[in-house]
């Protein structure tokens, strides 16, 4: 089946330590994307991506990294620099910038 | 002015009724208009997307759209309790790339 997976689905953090968040999709997209949503919020653009070994900041990209070394994998780092990081992650991807976006299932961060 | 409204809701209406979710947007140069569903703690899933002026059927769902108003809608006929979530308008708008731009989201009951 076609989609994008997402993990871990829950993941609790200590204060000053670094996680990665996994998003891989096998729908063949170019673009990959990375949203925030606080509760009650709607979706915040952390990090974007167009296509292989490119990525873009977004809008609240402070305190959070990516890599893109497969067009398949957009891995999400959240490091100590994020100071609120609790949050629900969702990784989406489309066939090409400003397409349709498809999500994975989430990742819910908890710092502890 | 924030880039795509929605209200917030919550929008309550009786089963078997009809729902409209309204959307206002502020880039006269907007292109592409999707409506996804969230469900409380899941992530958004696309209902429909819209391009052009007029309105769109898929099953219970029409989209509407106004460009010259800069308005898109949803409507939900004969409204069930499972289509009770948070309905996501979201809009494309040139900066340096065709960024999709998410509303807050509107909150939808459908009582039994």
């Amino acid at each position: 089946d076609g989609g994008i997976t997402q993990s871990p689905k829950y993941l609790f953090r200590k204060e000053g330590q670094n996680v990665t968040l996994s998003c891989e999709q096998n729908l063949n997209h170019d673009a990959m994307y990375w949203y925030r949503q606080d509760p009650g919020q709607g979706l915040r653009l952390i990090y974007y991506s167009q296509i292989v070994n490119d990525f873009q900041k977004g809008d609240i990209a402070e305190g959070y990294s990516v890599s893109r070394e497969k067009k398949e994998s957009f891995p999400l780092t959240v490091t100590s620099a994020q100071k609120n990081p609790t949050a629900f992650y969702l990784c989406a991807s489309s066939a090409a910038v400003g397409g349709t976006q498809y999500f994975g299932p989430g990742t819910r961060l908890t710092v502890l | 002015q924030k880039e795509v409204e929605q209200n917030s809701g919550p929008l309550s209406v009786p089963e078997g009724a009809i729902a409209s979710l309204n959307c206002t947007y502020s880039d006269r140069g907007s292109q592409s208009f999707f409506w996804y569903r969230q469900y409380s703690g899941k992530s958004p899933e696309l209902i429909m997307s819209i391009y052009s002026n007029g309105d769109k059927e898929d099953g219970r769902f029409t989209a509407q759209l106004n460009k010259a108003s800069q308005y898109v809608s949803l409507l939900i006929r004969d409204s069930q309790p499972s289509d009770s979530a948070t309905y996501l308008c979201a809009v494309t708008t040139k900066t340096s790339y065709d960024k999709v731009i998410f509303g807050p989201g509107t909150s939808l009951s459908v009582i039994p």
